[in-house]
């Protein structure tokens, strides 16, 4: 068990809808990233937060977005859903920010299915 | 461009040998991290193992060991006496500088199937 939680581990839905995915970081931990994986695009960084602020960014559509609340869980908000967006969603944790050695921690992930 | 390589796709090794998986990557920084992540069939993805740019030994972890060649941006890792439950898909990553904070990016993986 890593200790991130993710929530809901599944998610069925339909084009044209939005969803909330939920995640809670290890104890101690302030960054929070987002990734998401598909079979033809791989393991994708979406954005990532530290300690409530947005820190880096990536291959994050305009339809997503995602923030970092003060008691340090975050939610990524996915919406106007495509059947492209069906993914796997993890998000991971990390003590802090500014280095390379920085090891992450990675949820369950979030099978979203768009149908 | 790919910032990390892996050009295997799959892979198959016989139990009790070694294995290594392939990994490459690109970078401009100085400093840096490589990291290697195991993703079984379950789905979680689980930390393996680290080697900074800076270290000039290669880094171990048990049977997981990480052949650095920094002048040739490889990072390869080496599986010893391969186990049933090493069955699973390897993800090479890296960690710099990017605009805009530290980045951690994959590469698209390697499939292992190990046999009995």
């Amino acid at each position: 068990d890593s200790g991130v939680t993710q929530t809901p581990k599944h998610l069925i839905t339909a084009t044209g809808q939005r969803v909330t995915l939920r995640c809670s970081p290890r104890s101690g931990d302030l960054s929070v990233y987002w990734y998401q994986q598909s079979l033809d695009q791989g393991l994708q960084f979406l954005i990532q937060y530290y300690n409530g602020e947005e820190r880096a960014k990536g291959n994050i559509l305009e339809r997503f977005s995602a923030q970092q609340f003060p008691d340090l869980h975050s939610e990524l908000n996915l919406s106007s859903l495509e059947l492209g967006d069906s993914a796997l969603y993890f998000c991971a944790s990390s003590e802090g920010d500014s280095a390379t050695n920085e090891k992450l921690f990675f949820g369950s992930g979030t099978q979203l299915s768009v149908l | 461009a790919q910032k990390i390589t892996q050009t295997q796709p799959g892979m198959f090794v016989q139990e009790k040998e070694a294995v290594t998986l392939d990994c490459t990557y690109d970078t401009s920084d100085q400093s840096y991290g490589l990291f290697w992540y195991k993703q079984p069939s379950s789905g979680e993805m689980i930390f393996l193992i680290y080697q900074g740019s800076y270290d000039e030994q290669n880094a171990t972890e048990g049977r997981y060991s990480l052949n650095f060649q920094k002048a040739r941006k490889s990072a390869n890792l080496v599986i010893s006496a391969s186990q049933l439950g090493d069955s699973a898909m390897y993800f090479c990553a890296m960690r710099e500088l990017d605009t805009g904070g530290f980045k951690t990016i994959f590469g698209a993986g390697t499939r292992l199937f190990v046999k009995a």
